[in-house]
């Protein structure tokens, strides 16, 4: 039962640095979702995708690309890594979009500096 | 706008003691109201889905209910092991796939 499953738990990065969050389910689910949560404000979400080739922009993308070419996979990349991206990133993904409960993954604490 | 807001922001209670948790929002129109339960370190995990005002929901010593504008969460006699965050969200039927998160109740529950 893996369920949602997140690499890596932790990660500092430099200012101006890439790096790409890995995200995989194994429950078949069309959506998938990328949230950061951070003290006091709540999950926000920042992509999501309805399904494999299908992605769109949540509330707070700016800095984070996203790709979606496999029903399992929906990586997060933060290209040029700003101070302002440190946060818990959590990776939820739902059986189809209405009414269905968010699986989440643990989530990758990350660190820029 | 679409909107979720919990109450309180912390809660202790001792062993035993009773109390309900706050999620009221206000969005166009109601898909679903969802409750999770967060420990730290982890992701949150899901309790109950609530669709129309009226509707309760159990799991041991958790009750949610629904009203037009908020939700509770009640605990029951709860334990030490019930200490958690926990987050309301709904889902709008208007928009898009999108889950709107309260910023959670964080629970201490002191033996």
């Amino acid at each position: 039962n893996a369920g949602v499953t997140q690499t890596p738990k932790f990660r500092i990065l430099k200012i101006g640095q890439s790096m790409t969050l890995q995200c995989a389910q194994d429950m078949n689910h069309n959506y998938m979702y990328w949230y950061r949560q951070d003290p006091g404000m709540g999950l926000k979400l920042i992509y999501y995708s309805v399904g494999a080739g299908i992605t769109d922009k949540g509330e707070v993308p700016n800095g984070y690309n996203v790709s979606r070419s496999t029903t399992e996979d929906f990586p997060l990349r933060l290209e040029l890594a700003a101070p302002s991206q440190t946060s818990v990133y959590f990776c939820a993904s739902s059986l189809d979009g209405y009414n269905s409960p968010l699986h989440f993954g643990n989530g990758t604490r990350l660190t820029v500096t | 706008e679409d909107q979720v807001t919990q109450s309180p922001e912390a809660l202790r209670l001792q062993e035993g003691e009773s109390s309900s948790l706050n999620c009221s929002y206000t969005v166009s129109g109601l898909r679903g109201l969802f409750w999770y339960r967060q420990d730290p370190g982890k992701g949150p995990e899901f309790l109950f889905t609530l669709y129309s005002a009226g509707e309760e929901k159990e799991k041991e010593r958790l009750k949610a209910t629904l009203t037009k504008k908020e939700s509770f969460l009640h605990i029951t006699a709860p334990k030490p092991e019930d200490s958690a965050t926990y987050l309301c969200a709904v889902q709008a039927t208007s928009g898009t796939y999108k889950y709107i998160f309260g910023t959670g109740t964080r629970l201490k529950v002191l033996a």
